[in-house]
């Protein structure tokens, strides 16, 4: 069936990077669109970012300030969100989803990851 | 951005009752790109209804989705146990997609 799984929980420090993972089977990976959302304990969702797994192109939220980085590997129908410089309000569930086929009509998230918390702590 | 705005932040309702959640667009969200989402303890998010009124796959009928414009809403006809939840709506019509804040439904 169609899944996104993503890697595991993951603690940092303050100042560090961290790096999610989200591999994707059941469908083509490189057909769909791939967001990252965030959701910091108790809150809202936030979207992070999207790419475009066929050919690599980005999108980021710039009210991240450039700290997010989101790649993909095809052979291993897997993409990545890198954020940098972390801070504790970075401590959060992060979720990748995938959107609607690539060069189509804009679509909502149909399949979710199962999230990945990342707590920020020194 | 688009700014999505929910409310009630918090409804209680009985099972059996019908619910209705607002969500509102500072400005217009084009084509119906319009989605809901459910979210309970410990889980990710689930799809309910994409492009306003769509029903997402396996996602029961007592569920239903309308508006368009600046102004959406998100009905559950006959509320069971399992529907007390989060639930969430999104704009995927423009960059960054945004999504409202949220409304708890929480049993009476």
């Amino acid at each position: 069936q169609v899944q996104l799984v993503q890697s595991g929980a993951e603690v940092k420090k303050p100042g560090a990077s961290m790096k999610v993972s989200c591999k994707a089977s059941g469908y083509t990976f490189t057909g769909y669109y791939v967001h990252w959302v965030r959701q910091a304990p108790g809150q809202g969702l936030h979207w992070m970012a999207w790419i475009n797994p066929g050919n690599g192109d980005t999108r980021e939220n710039q009210k991240f300030q450039g700290r997010v980085t989101v790649t993909r590997d095809t052979s291993l129908s897997t993409a990545y969100m890198e954020l940098s410089r972390l801070e504790s309000d970075d401590t959060a569930m992060y979720y990748c989803a995938r959107g609607g086929p690539i060069a189509t009509l804009p679509d909502a998230f149909h399949i979710w990851g199962q999230g990945t918390m990342v707590t920020v702590s020194s | 951005e688009i700014v999505l705005t929910q409310s009630p932040g918090t409804l209680s309702l009985s099972p059996g009752e019908r619910a209705t959640l607002s969500c509102r667009a500072s400005q217009s969200v084009g084509s119906s790109y319009l989605a809901w989402y459910q979210q309970k303890p410990g889980q990710a998010p689930r799809l309910l209804i994409y492009g306003a009124s769509s029903r997402a796959t396996g996602i029961p009928d007592r569920f239903s989705g309308s508006g368009s414009g600046t102004d959406f809403t998100l009905t559950i006809s006959r509320l069971e146990p399992e529907d007390f939840a989060v639930y969430y709506c999104q704009q995927y019509d423009s960059s960054p997609r945004t999504f409202g804040q949220g409304t708890k439904l929480e049993i009476k």
